[in-house]
């Protein structure tokens, strides 16, 4: 069965500090693509990041950056120079090629403090 | 529209009423999926259209849940009977291609969700 894992159900960070968020999947299919989705307290899931799997570098968005590990199946989202705005819930989620959905995990609240 | 559209944006229902939420994809979007975020928790896959077809519907919690797309742009998902156990936000995603196929970046667009409440 395909499941993302998020062990840290809060963080809090200093602003201007780098931050990263676990996450770790469980999947049979030998294609997949993780994602990272913010959701603030509006409630909108936004898109962050992508990696396929088969990617050889790890993706980079801007501040965000995927430190996928394909062999221990992990896609930690960085943070670089966190800012205020950051505060929000982080999905991480996987889609195996064969499959059609795409699951989440439970989430990271992030609070960056000033 | 610029962005996926739900409505609406909050919805009381007593316990026993029939609801029905309202998506407005993208133009042009192929895959459409429905899920259901609990307070607290991440959004959980309920059904998923390509076009008007409806591909897959496992994640529909009970045959009270009924999802349609019937030309293959607006969805509407309905519950019927509702329950206190149905109290949860309702998302609705579209996505450009369609899946069966390898994308190389396929993003999902979400809406703002409709937060129903059941009494």
């Amino acid at each position: 069965a395909q499941k993302i894992t998020q062990t840290q159900p809060g963080m809090f960070v200093q602003e201007k500090e780098a931050v990263t968020l676990d996450c770790t999947y469980d999947t049979s299919d030998p294609s997949y693509g993780l994602f990272w989705y913010k959701q603030p307290s509006s409630g909108e899931m936004i898109f962050l990041i992508y990696q396929g799997s088969y990617d050889q570098q790890n993706a980079t968005e801007g501040r965000y950056s995927l430190n996928f590990q394909k062999a221990r199946k992990s896609a930690n989202l960085v943070i670089s120079a966190s800012q205020l705005g950051d505060s929000a819930m982080y999905f991480c989620a996987m889609r195996p090629f064969r499959d059609d959905k795409i699951i989440f995990g439970k989430g990271t609240r992030l609070h960056i403090l000033p | 529209g610029a962005g996926v559209s739900q409505s609406p944006r909050y919805k009381v229902a007593k316990r026993g009423q029939d609801v029905a939420l309202r998506c407005d994809p993208i133009s042009g979007h192929v895959s459409l999926f429905w899920y259901q975020q609990a307070l607290g928790q991440g959004p959980e896959f309920l059904t998923y259209f390509q076009n008007e077809a409806q591909l897959d519907k496992s994640g529909l919690p009970s045959d009270r849940f009924f999802a349609e797309r019937p030309e293959g742009s607006v969805s509407t998902l309905k519950i019927q009977r509702t329950q206190q156990e149905d109290s949860a936000v309702y998302l609705c995603a579209s996505s450009l291609v369609g899946t069966g196929i390898i994308a190389t970046n396929e993003k999902l667009f979400f809406g703002s969700g409709t937060q129903l409440s059941v009494l």
